[in-house]
């Protein structure tokens, strides 16, 4: 059974990038096509598609971010990373990696338990 | 872009009540809609996906139909238990979005 796990800094300065990473245990992140995606959810608001990658190294981002975003995988370490430029405040939010098991972008399932970014001087 | 739009925003029941949400898509996405629940502090979970298919596991009283534009998201019986945020997303064309969520509470 999939689980993925977020990790990375919890405070970002604003102007500075945003890392996390989203390690995948329970099966290796290339043997299947599958897409690997980030999630966020700004306090008390909903849930914004960030972007997804494709195993075999293809990236979809929501066009309202794309210009700040670049996610990649790294198969080695069964690991799949988000990278947000120039982050401003708006950009504090719960991140969530989820995996998309079916063969198209669809839903998203398994998620990881998600973790808080606070974009702070 | 497709937009989603969700409604209620809020929504309060007893339990037992039978419990309606609505998605309408701003353009056709065929059957390219899926439900999931949140709990506080906790990731959402798929309930449904392609608009009217039951994840596994997940109880009965939950279901979902529509195509097009227009999607309806039902329990048929409120339990306890079901008290969360509730979420349409549409996938189309390799883009994602969500709708704005619905806030299940208990009268």
């Amino acid at each position: 059974q999939l689980q993925l796990q977020e990790s990375g800094p919890g405070l970002v300065k604003p102007s500075e990038t945003l890392s996390l990473t989203c390690t995948v245990s329970g099966g290796s992140i290339s043997s299947s096509s599958y897409y690997w995606g980030w999630i966020r959810q700004p306090p008390g608001k909903g849930l914004e598609w960030i972007g997804s990658i494709y195993y075999s190294g293809s990236t979809y981002y929501n066009p309202s971010l794309k210009s700040r975003v670049t996610i990649s995988v790294d198969t080695s370490k069964n690991q799949f990373s988000l990278k947000l430029s120039s982050v401003t405040a708006a950009d504090t939010a719960v991140y969530y990696c989820a995996g998309t098991t079916v063969t198209t972008l669809a839903w998203f399932d398994p998620w990881g338990q998600g973790t808080l970014v606070t974009v702070s001087s | 872009d497709i937009q989603m739009t969700q409604s209620p925003s809020s929504l309060s029941a007893s339990v037992g009540d039978r419990v309606t949400i609505t998605c309408q898509a701003s353009q056709d996405i065929s059957n390219y809609l899926n439900w999931y629940q949140q709990k506080p502090g906790k990731a959402p979970k798929l309930l449904i996906y392609d608009a009217s298919n039951l994840e596994t596991g997940v109880p009965s009283r939950f279901s979902g139909s529509g195509s097009g534009t227009d999607f309806t998201f039902t329990i048929s019986s409120l339990q306890p238990e079901d008290i969360a945020t509730y979420y349409c997303q549409q996938y189309d064309n390799l883009l994602i979005t969500f709708g704005q969520g619905t806030r299940l509470e208990i009268k």
